[in-house]
C-alpha cells in the first residue's frame, strides 16, 4: 500500500528556534498533502492544504508566517516551526493525498517538543 | 457544513467479545467515508474506506463498516477483537474540497 514517511520522529528544540519537518510520499506522487496538529487525546486539527508548485491553503487561526508550509515536488512537503515556542510543542502528523484512489494516507508524525 | 460524530468517547470490550464502533456524519451529498486506527504514539493506519457500491465494506484486521444512507451512518465492525486492537479509532469524512473531517475518536480498551 501506499506509505507516507515524516522525518524526525522526534524532535527537541530550545525555544526560539526553527525546525524543520519533511513530509515524503515514498510509492505514490501526491499533488496535494495535509498538515495536522493533534493535542494529547484529542483529534487531528487540520492546519494547512498543500499543493504543489502553489502556496499552501491555512486553516482559520493557522498562523502562515509562524507554520511555513513548501511543497516544492509532488513526493515532499516540508513544516517548518518558526521561533518555536514551548505551546508549539505537540504531534504534527502529515498527509499524503494519492489522487487516483481519493484516499489520503498519513505520516507515522512527529512529535515537537520545544523547551 | 459537514461534521462527523463519534458518540462513543472510550469503549471497553473483553478479548474475544465483538466491537461496534458508531460513526455519524452529515453531509448533503453521497460521502466518502474512512475509518482510521492510531495506535499510542503512532500516526494514523487507513482500516477500510467507502465511495460507492457496496455498502459493506472489508478492510484489514479483520474490520467491516457498513454504510447506511438513512441513519447517516458508518458503524465499524469486528466479530471478535483481539489484545492489540486497543487504539484510537478515528471516523472520517471528505469534503467536496477534499479536506478531511474527523470525528473527535473512540478509545478502544480490550479486557483479558
Amino acid at each position: 500500500g501506499a506509505v507516507v514517511s515524516q522525518h524526525p520522529s522526534r524532535v527537541i528544540c530550545k525555544s526560539g528556534t526553527s525546525v524543520k519537518i519533511e513530509c515524503r510520499s515514498l510509492d505514490f506522487q501526491a499533488t496535494t498533502m495535509f498538515w495536522y496538529r493533534q493535542f494529547p487525546k484529542q483529534s487531528l486539527m487540520l492546519m494547512a492544504t498543500s499543493n504543489e508548485g502553489s502556496k499552501a491553503t491555512y486553516e482559520q487561526g493557522v498562523e502562515k508566517d509562524k507554520f511555513l508550509i513548501n511543497h516544492a515536488s509532488l513526493t515532499l512537503s516540508t513544516l517548518t516551526v518558526t521561533s518555536a515556542h514551548p505551546e508549539d510543542s505537540s504531534f504534527y502528523i502529515c498527509s499524503a493525498r494519492d489522487s487516483p484512489t481519493e484516499t489520503q494516507y498519513f505520516g507515522p508524525g512527529t512529535r515537537l517538543l520545544v523547551l | 457544513a459537514q461534521s462527523v460524530t463519534q458518540p462513543d468517547i472510550h469503549i471497553t470490550v473483553s478479548e474475544g467479545a465483538s466491537l461496534e464502533l458508531r460513526c455519524n456524519y452529515s453531509y448533503g451529498a453521497t460521502p466518502y467515508l474512512f475509518w482510521y486506527v492510531q495506535s499510542p504514539g503512532q500516526g494514523l493506519q487507513l482500516l477500510l474506506k467507502y465511495f460507492s457500491g457496496d455498502t459493506l465494506v472489508q478492510g484489514i484486521k479483520g474490520f467491516e463498516a457498513e454504510f447506511k444512507r438513512s441513519q447517516s451512518s458508518f458503524n465499524l465492525r469486528k466479530p471478535s477483537v483481539h489484545w492489540s486492537d486497543a487504539a484510537e479509532y478515528f471516523c472520517a469524512v471528505v469534503q467536496g474540497d477534499d479536506k478531511i473531517i474527523f470525528g473527535k475518536g473512540t478509545r478502544l480498551h480490550i479486557l483479558p
